[in-house]
């Protein structure tokens, strides 16, 4: 079955103490992006990755790291967790060309950095 | 700044009439559009989508239609079911192939839509 697998599904840290959100994608797909929902605030991209070992930045990447050392794993890193990461986080994946766009999403990641 | 907007947060709607989503982006270097649609405790899932060199995709129930002069686009589903009853997402894709935008994808704020039976 094809499927975006996130870790863990749910977390409830303080702040400072570093954690990382794993990603994991089976259907050989070049592109992978991580977003974050808030309310009123819709999905807003924090990085995406083109292909192994390439990264850009989003809209909102302050605060995070990202690595892409293989090409099904894209995890989110962050360093010293703030309260202002609380969030619902969500990994995506997609084949690059004109299917870039049409990802699929993994059931997402909640965050509470007390 | 949002570039891209979705100016309704909800919509509500009876089974079997028509519901119409709309959303408006602001930056000419979109040139590809997407509709997703999200239930509660799930990731969101690709609907439909349009190329800016077209005006009109339709899938079934579902038509996407683009007007690039005023920036807008809209999304149609008819006749509308309980099941659509959801969150639904536009977002739009920075085409600069080659350019340091290119892969970068940006989403409206989302509209709930239920629809009554």
């Amino acid at each position: 079955e094809a499927q975006v697998t996130q870790n863990p599904r749910y977390l409830i840290t303080v702040t400072g103490k570093k954690l990382t959100v794993t990603c994991s994608q089976n259907m050989n797909h070049e592109y992978m992006s991580w977003y974050r929902q808030d309310p009123g605030l819709g999905l807003r991209q924090i990085y995406y990755s083109m292909n192994v070992e390439v990264t850009d930045k989003g809209d909102v990447p302050e605060g995070y790291k990202v690595s892409r050392k293989e090409k099904r794993n894209f995890p989110l890193i962050l360093e010293s967790p703030s309260p202002n990461q609380t969030s619902l986080y969500f990994c995506a994946s997609s084949s690059t060309g004109t299917d870039l766009g049409t990802q699929h999403f993994g059931d997402g990641t909640r965050l509470s950095i007390l | 700044d949002q570039q891209v907007k979705q100016n309704s947060p909800s919509l509500s709607v009876q089974e079997g009439r028509i519901s119409i989503l709309n959303c408006d982006y602001t930056n000419s270097m979109f040139d590809y559009f997407l509709w997703y649609k999200k239930y509660p405790a799930e990731g969101p899932t690709f609907l439909i989508s349009i190329s800016s060199i077209k005006d009109k995709n339709e899938d079934g129930r579902f038509t996407v239609f683009l007007n690039k002069s005023a920036k807008h686009l809209s999304l149609h589903i008819v006749p509308s079911q309980p099941g659509d009853s959801a969150v639904y997402f536009c977002a739009a894709r920075d085409n600069a192939a080659g350019g340091t935008s290119y892969g970068k994808l940006t989403f409206g704020q989302g509209t709930i839509l239920t629809v009554h039976p």
